[in-house]
């Protein structure tokens, strides 16, 4: 138990639907991040909120909207995918923003 | 990119003492090395960071060289579940967290 849990665990989504990713952290948190770790390539930084607010959108297309409402709550909106954007997306929070990370143990999303 | 080289994968012999090189010849006075790693299936997981000085927490030890341009870290007493992918990374203040590819360390009986 890391004290971030992402659902759903797994996901199959065709390219025409659109799904969100939920990440919830009991840490008491204020800086969550979305990771994406495609086979064989490094994990790859998507966004950063603070204190609620977006600080870092490392150019994801449009096609992945990312919603923090509370400190607690990140989610990841996802529609018209494409089959290269199947991975393990991955959820962080720090207590601020230059402390050491801690990580859900991810969506695995595949697009068919 | 990440700033640091890693062996791609290393062996280990449980209950001996795992050794995990990082090279970060170009790090700067200010950034501090971090160590992550991953067991199959699960996110990564915070071991330990430091700056100058060693450090030691409940999980390894961190050995950072004088001139800061290369760190080990130790796992004193490897187990069947310290099997994992380790990441070095160094990252100053609110800096990005760039992971690399990582060193496989496989822990065998």
């Amino acid at each position: 138990e890391t004290g971030v849990t992402q659902t759903p665990r797994h996901l199959v989504m065709g390219m025409t639907n659109k799904k969100s990713l939920k990440c919830e952290q009991h840490l008491g948190h204020n800086a969550m991040y979305w990771y994406k770790q495609s086979a064989k390539k490094p994990l790859e930084l998507m966004f950063v909120y603070n204190f609620k607010e977006q600080t870092e959108n490392n150019s994801v297309p449009s096609r992945f909207s990312p919603e923090c409402p509370n400190s607690s709550h990140l989610f990841l909106h996802l529609h018209t995918l494409q089959p290269e954007d199947s991975a393990l997306y991955l959820c962080a929070s720090s207590p601020v923003h230059d402390s050491p990370l801690h990580f859900g143990n991810g969506t695995r999303l595949t697009v068919t | 990119d990440a700033k640091t080289t890693q062996p791609p994968s290393m062996d280990c012999a449980e209950g001996r003492a795992a050794n995990l090189p990082c090279n970060h010849s170009t790090i700067s006075g200010n950034e501090y090395v971090y160590w992550y790693r991953q067991i199959h299936s699960q996110g990564p997981q915070y071991i330990i960071h430091g700056l100058k000085n060693n450090e030691t927490n409940e999980m390894a030890s961190l050995i950072i060289t004088e001139d800061r341009k290369s760190s080990t870290l130790i796992l004193p007493h490897a187990t069947l579940r310290d099997t994992a992918v380790y990441y070095c990374i160094v990252r100053v203040g609110t800096d990005k967290l760039i992971f690399g590819t990582g060193t496989r360390l496989q822990v065998f009986p």
